[in-house]
């Protein structure tokens, strides 16, 4: 299986400040990449799908990058309400993995 | 309007069957491209992977999981249904289903999910 791992695993920031969330495939998985968003008690909510393409209905400042094995979500000014745990998944095989995911808390 | 539900037990005894039931409406599992998915997550950890089927009743499953799984659907019934055999304490876990969409450029992306269902292995 192709193994996904994050980093970091949880970060602590400020309202207004610049998140970068990195994602890395054990092998290359082309843009077949996508970002989850997910809140206490809550399901995952789509965020990015291939790599770099926004789902319908997220904020702008959410975007996401690169292709092969290595990736990243970033976010351009966090909001209250993005304080959350993000996962990176790939689907490049169709034995779907996720990473470990990344805490975002309030700094 | 798609949405999504869980149901099944709240509760199972180790070594039992988990039956899970996904009942989905706003699209069709048999438009091609469409597909549904289950995901569990225990408490406090990350998501997991565990099966999918596509519109052409394809069945995907987690490696480390795939002896114990079986995933079916009623087209008719608009539901998708999870068994997962042998039960045991580490099982416990929020599990989810989840509608995939699929296409040759973007892979397979969870694009609506259901709100979960706590299941608890204990004797």
């Amino acid at each position: 299986d192709i193994q996904m791992t994050q980093s970091p695993s949880s970060l602590s920031a400020s309202v207004g400040d610049r998140v970068t969330i990195t994602c890395r495939a054990s092998q290359s998985i082309s843009s077949y990449l996508n970002w989850y968003q997910q809140k206490p008690g809550k399901a995952p909510k789509l965020l990015i799908y291939a790599a770099s393409s926004l789902q319908s209905g997220v904020p702008s400042r959410f975007s996401g990058s690169g292709s092969g094995t290595d990736f990243t979500l970033t976010i351009s000014s966090l909001q209250p309400e993005d304080f959350a745990t993000y996962y990176c998944q790939q689907s490049y095989s169709t034995a779907l993995t996720f990473g470990p995911g990344t805490k975002v808390d309030i700094k | 309007q798609v949405t999504l539900r869980e149901s099944g037990p709240a509760l199972v005894k180790p070594t039992q069957t988990l039956t899970l039931t996904c009942t989905f409406s706003g699209f069709s599992l048999s438009t091609s491209g469409m597909c549904v998915s289950w995901i569990r997550q225990p408490p406090g950890k990350a998501l997991e992977w565990l099966a999918l089927i596509d519109w052409d009743d394809d069945k995907y499953y987690s490696t480390s999981l795939k002896t114990r799984l079986t995933i079916s659907k009623d087209t008719s019934k608009n539901q998708v249904v999870l068994t997962m055999t042998n039960m045991d304490p580490v099982d416990t876990a929020t599990y989810y289903c989840a509608r995939i969409l699929k296409s040759a450029v973007a892979g397979y992306y969870f694009d609506y999910w259901g709100q979960g269902t706590l299941v608890t292995v204990s004797s």
